[in-house]
């Protein structure tokens, strides 16, 4: 348990579909990020939230939408996706001070046919 | 940007300690160097963080030398529960972390 619970655990979506992820910290921190992890690849960092604000959208395409409606709830809406699209989309939350550690939910499988 | 450098991957037998270095070259001042560790199908899990120095705790020890341009990351005695993936972070920004490959250290009895 690190205090950051994602749901779905698991989610299969046809490439017309319209549904969403969710993360939730609580921790008490003010950073929240959404990371994905392909098979065989690093984890990338999609979007960084401080303080319910965008800080970091790594060009990811618009077919992903992040909410943060507080700081500790986390959203990535999907639409329209696409099969490469499929990977474990990781949820982490942390401070925001020098050598803060970030600490990670156990990610929501997504699996578009 | 703080990129760091792994072994893509390592083997190791039961009982053994497992040392795995990480080079991070353009570290800044402020950086802190920490290290993830992660199962298949699941979030990476915190082990360790330091500055400089020497750090441990009840599962690993850092080692950090003066110039801070390398970190490693000692394991002692891993069991096969230790089979994972190792990754060494070096902070960016404060709120900006970007991992690496990572080191995949297989365990075999």
């Amino acid at each position: 348990e690190t205090g950051v619970t994602q749901t779905p655990r698991h989610l299969v979506m046809g490439m017309t579909n319209k549904k969403s992820l969710k993360c939730e910290q609580h921790l008490g921190h003010n950073a929240m990020y959404w990371y994905k992890q392909s098979a065989k690849k690093p984890l990338e960092l999609m979007f960084v939230y401080s303080l319910e604000e965008r800080v970091e959208n790594n060009s990811v395409p618009s077919r992903f939408s992040p909410e943060c409606p507080n700081s500790s709830h986390l959203f990535l809406h999907l639409h329209t996706l696409q099969p490469e699209d499929s990977a474990l989309y990781l949820c982490a939350s942390s401070r925001e001070h020098a050598g803060n550690t970030i600490y990670f939910g156990e990610g929501s499988w997504l699996t578009v046919v | 940007l703080a990129k760091t450098t792994q072994p893509i991957s390592m083997d190791s037998y039961e009982g053994q300690e497992v040392n795995i270095t990480c080079s991070h070259n353009n570290i800044a001042t402020n950086d802190y160097i920490t290290w993830y560790q992660q199962f298949p199908s699941q979030g990476p899990r915190f082990i360790i963080q330091g500055y400089k120095t020497k750090v441990t705790n009840e599962v690993a020890s850092l080692f950090i030398p003066a110039d801070r341009k390398s970190s490693t990351l000692s394991l002692p005695r891993v069991s096969l529960s230790d089979t994972a993936v190792y990754y060494c972070l070096v902070l960016y920004n404060f709120n900006k972390f970007y991992f690496g490959s990572g080191t995949k250290l297989n365990v075999k009895p």
